[in-house]
């Protein structure tokens, strides 16, 4: 079975720090790689995704990921990170031709302001 | 184009009893799948309905069904409900879901919170 793995759950910054986000998966064939973000109270949103091309992919509010086919990896990043980024982040792989989502346990980052 | 949204947003059932929950997906989308998130688990796959036939199915047990109708909304049903099927229920819907292409991504809806006692 396919699996996802995000370490360090809890993750406490300070607002411009940076942050990354580890995200490494288990399947070798071809695959789809979501980041999705849960603010507190509200749904599990897009952050962003990589289906194919440049392994650089920017999403919304400032984030972006890099896809590394060789270790199988698509981590998080954003520069400097605000109060408004406090949220839970989940990384989530596809195989192509099924779109059943893998998730990871999720990472919960705090911002203290 | 609205969202995906999910009825009801909150339920309360005894142990025993069953539940319907309800989700229409994004207009266009004909891919709906469910999932369920608890702190312990995460976020699990349920199953995945396309063109009203289940297409893909997790490892759950078949106390949990669902059915999808031919304007693709979609409902799932926990029967025989236990303390641990608390959780919240979260639908997702995607154009066709298998495409490998960027409109295949899957959009989630607010989720049902399920609390069982």
């Amino acid at each position: 079975a396919q699996s996802v793995s995000q370490h360090n759950h809890h993750v406490i910054l300070s607002e411009a720090a940076s942050l990354e986000l580890g995200c490494n998966y288990s399947y070798g064939g071809t695959v789809n790689l979501f980041w999705y973000v849960q603010y507190p109270g509200q749904h599990l949103q897009l952050l962003l995704k990589y289906f194919s091309g440049d392994p650089l992919v920017k999403g919304i509010k400032g984030f972006e990921a890099e896809f590394i086919k060789s270790k199988f990896s698509f981590n998080l990043r954003k520069p400097s990170v605000q109060w408004s980024d406090t949220a839970e982040y989940f990384c989530a792989v596809r195989r192509y031709g099924n779109n059943r989502l893998a998730f990871g346990k999720g990472n919960q980052v705090v911002v203290i302001p | 184009k609205a969202g995906v949204t999910q009825t009801p947003r909150y339920l309360i059932k005894t142990r025993g009893q069953q539940v319907t929950l309800s989700c229409s997906p994004i207009s266009g989308h004909r891919s709906v799948s469910w999932y369920q998130q608890t702190p312990g688990q995460g976020l699990q796959f349920l199953f995945e309905y396309f063109s009203e036939t289940q297409r893909n199915k997790g490892n759950f047990p078949g106390r949990f069904s669902g059915r999808q109708f031919s304007n693709s909304r979609s409902e799932m049903n926990v029967s025989t409900l236990e303390l641990g099927d608390s959780a919240l229920y979260l639908c997702a819907s995607s154009s066709i879901g298998t495409s490998g292409r960027d409109t295949d991504t899957q959009y989630f809806g607010p989720g049902t919170r399920l609390t069982v006692l």
